[in-house]
């Protein structure tokens, strides 16, 4: 398996703009989650699907954050409009969800936002 | 506050020598995991024991966990230069049937 893959590795872009994230879970996995991740504030979990249900978004900063998850192998977080402090390393995380609490996570690569 | 802290933040020892860390945390849990970041990279699953457990093994890791402390730890031994990286808890809470809420991690920084 490929693992957990997101794109794009890198993204740099001006305030105001626009983004997507995209993630691909691991195939079968029923889970999928989006964190955000930098020096001051750490792993942060912004949302979490299961069965393509969004289940917790209570991370998500504000509105100009959004996640959708239109089917099993395919998620996006979409940032709009960008700002600076929006910059981080964003990774997207799937599991096997049993229902029995938290399972083992894999993460993918993450993607590194860069707003200027 | 975090539900997992960390301790220490920051870790460094010699090629050979055994690197310990600790995670405490605040409610129930119904597992704890560890897991690993090389810089520049995502998080790798290292080991997860359940709430009725109290220690595993895995290759040179070792993890207690003390639900009456509310506390665990994780012990490498035999350290190479290859460990140097991120270590994080994260604890899998009996409310939630998915979510992991991670520490803030110890960074090991392992000298040949």
């Amino acid at each position: 398996d490929a693992g957990v893959i997101q794109s794009p590795r890198h993204e740099v872009t001006e305030m105001g703009q626009e983004v997507t994230l995209r993630c691909k879970p691991i195939s079968g996995h029923n889970s999928l989650f989006w964190y955000r991740q930098t020096m001051m504030r750490g792993l942060e979990l912004l949302i979490y699907f299961n069965n393509n249900v969004p289940i917790d978004d209570s991370g998500m900063p504000e509105d100009r954050f959004s996640a959708k998850m239109p089917n099993a192998s395919f998620s996006t977080l979409k940032i709009q409009p960008s700002e600076p402090r929006d910059s981080a390393v964003y990774f997207c995380a799937s599991s096997w969800g049993t229902g029995q609490g938290a399972d083992t996570q894999y993460f993918g690569p993450g993607t590194r936002l860069t707003v200027l | 506050s975090q539900q997992g802290e960390e301790d220490p933040q920051a870790l460094s020892i010699q090629e050979g020598e055994n690197a310990t860390m600790n995670c405490s945390y605040k409610t129930s849990i119904n597992n704890l995991q560890w897991y690993r970041q090389n810089s520049g990279r995502g998080l790798v699953h290292l080991i997860l024991i359940r709430s009725n457990e109290r220690e595993k093994h895995s290759g040179r890791l070792r993890v207690t966990l003390d639900t009456s402390k509310k506390s665990s730890s994780l012990l490498i031994t035999a350290s190479r230069a290859a460990d140097t990286a991120s270590y994080f808890c994260a604890t899998g809470l009996i409310s939630n049937t998915g979510k992991l809420i991670f520490g803030q991690g110890t960074t090991l920084q392992v000298k040949p």
